[in-house]
């Protein structure tokens, strides 16, 4: 198994309250991934990282921010929590140590429970 | 954009019969991933396919992909109760293999 490990794996916050979510990863690969997973929609990009400080967003990143200052570690942060992002946060990683072709397979952490109350 | 559809969403079947989830895509991609997650759990790396005409076969599962027809499928044969779960597609968005658009799943079970 791919060594990815996510927390809190639960939390319960409060509406405009801030709140971070930590991945972390032994496996040194490039590139990391925060999706969200909700009910009839799937999997969700929020941001994803390419490199130590290099991000970009994904297809629902409003509201959410990120940062990558180690390979081994990336944040996603609300900034002021909503009722709407009420959600299941997934860490994916991608990529291989090295030279070699990059297949694009993601390797998921067990994922984030998050409630705004 | 990218839309990514899975068909059908439910399905219910019987252990020992077969049937077909169907996953295609809006746009040009050589890439596509399949993925399984179980009831509260975290999501596992079923097949990748990465180019036209591919077929992967593990068990009682096989996925193919026609990029010509943006199709792609996971045929399961003789089901058993244990592939009971919900299965994913997913396309590279650029070919690049860092930025896969999901499907929103179909959910499978299989009964005894």
């Amino acid at each position: 198994d791919a060594g990815i490990t996510q927390s809190p794996r639960h939390k319960v916050t409060e509406t405009g309250t801030p709140v971070t979510l930590r991945c972390h990863q032994t496996e040194n690969h490039r590139y990391m991934y925060w999706y969200r997973q909700d009910p009839g929609h799937g999997l969700r990009l929020i941001h994803y990282s390419y490199g130590v400080k290099d991000t970009d967003k994904g297809e629902v990143s409003d509201g959410y921010s990120v940062s990558r200052s180690k390979t081994e570690d990336f944040l996603l942060t609300l900034e002021s929590a909503t009722s709407s992002q009420t959600s299941v946060y997934f860490c994916a990683i991608s990529g291989v140590v090295g030279t070699g072709a990059n297949t694009g397979e993601l390797f998921f952490g067990e994922g984030s429970r998050l409630t705004v109350l | 954009e990218l839309k990514v559809e899975q068909n059908p969403l439910f399905l219910s079947m019987q252990e020992g019969k077969n049937y077909t989830i169907y996953c295609n895509y809006s746009t040009t991609s050589d890439r596509l991933y399949w993925y399984r997650q179980d009831p509260g759990k975290s999501l596992e790396s079923l097949f990748v396919l990465l180019s036209n005409g591919a077929v992967k076969q593990e068990g009682r599962l096989m996925a193919s992909l026609d990029t010509k027809a943006r199709l792609s499928t996971l045929h399961i044969t003789a089901a058993v109760h244990d592939l009971s779960a919900t299965y994913f597609c997913a396309v590279d968005m650029n070919n690049a293999g860092n930025m896969l658009t999901f499907g929103g799943g179909t959910r499978l079970m299989v009964k005894p």
